[in-house]
């Protein structure tokens, strides 16, 4: 079965400083990777997404994540961070090998930007 | 107004009382889905439909049920609430025909339901 961890349920960082934010899954066949962003009192939005082939994705709001095949990783970064990045982030990986919008997603890591 | 809506945002029940969570979307999706999100726990799929005749649980479906009432509309129930069931619900939706394919969802506000 596939899973997905985020090794840090907080990330407190100061302004203007880079994050990681780490992000490892399991799955034993080709996977589609997602990271999400949820501000307070909102639903997720759509951070940016692997599907295919470049292993560097970009997306909005200057982050990137980067997919490690080998590691089975796809963690997410960002190289300076403002007051408003202050959210929780998830990734999620898709179920099963097909395009069924059917997302496991991880436990969620709280990112604190302090001034 | 939003792409996706859910009424009501905040709910506070008792236990045992029947609830329902309204979704209803502008986006022309076909699929829709509910999740339910606990802190620690990220958030877990309970139903999903693919189209209006189609409804298929996901991994914590135990204790809810769902109605397609329409292509726009996906409603879940809490038959008889219970304490456990506390959380914040999410409706999602997605197209399969984009060319980011159907795992990209767009999201609800949010559901906060808290059952004493």
């Amino acid at each position: 079965a596939q899973s997905v961890t985020q090794l840090d349920s907080q990330v407190p960082v100061f302004e203007e400083a880079p994050v990681e934010l780490r992000c490892n899954y399991s799955s034993s066949v080709s996977v589609y990777l997602f990271w999400y962003v949820q501000y307070p009192n909102q639903g997720l939005q759509l951070l940016l997404k692997y599907l295919s082939g470049s292993t560097l994705v970009k997306g909005i709001n200057g982050f990137e994540a980067e997919f490690n095949k080998s590691q089975t990783s796809f963690h997410l970064r960002k190289p300076s961070v403002h007051i408003s990045d202050t959210a929780e982030y998830f990734c999620a990986v898709s179920e099963g090998s097909g395009n069924t919008g059917k997302l496991i997603f991880g436990q969620g890591t709280t990112l604190q930007v302090k001034p | 107004d939003a792409d996706v809506t859910q009424t009501p945002r905040n709910r506070i029940t008792k236990t045992g009382k029947r609830i329902m969570l309204e979704c209803s979307q502008t986006k022309g999706h076909d699929r829709m889905y509910w999740y339910r999100q606990d802190p620690g726990l990220g958030l877990r799929l309970i139903y999903y439909s693919f189209d209006v005749k189609d409804i298929n649980k996901g991994e914590i479906s135990d204790g809810y049920s769902v109605s397609r009432q329409a292509q726009a509309k996906f409603s879940l129930s809490l038959e008889s609430a219970i304490p456990n069931q506390t959380a914040l619900y999410f409706c999602a939706t997605s197209d399969p025909s984009a060319v980011s394919g159907a795992n990209v969802l767009t999201f609800g506000a949010g559901s906060r339901l808290t059952v004493l």
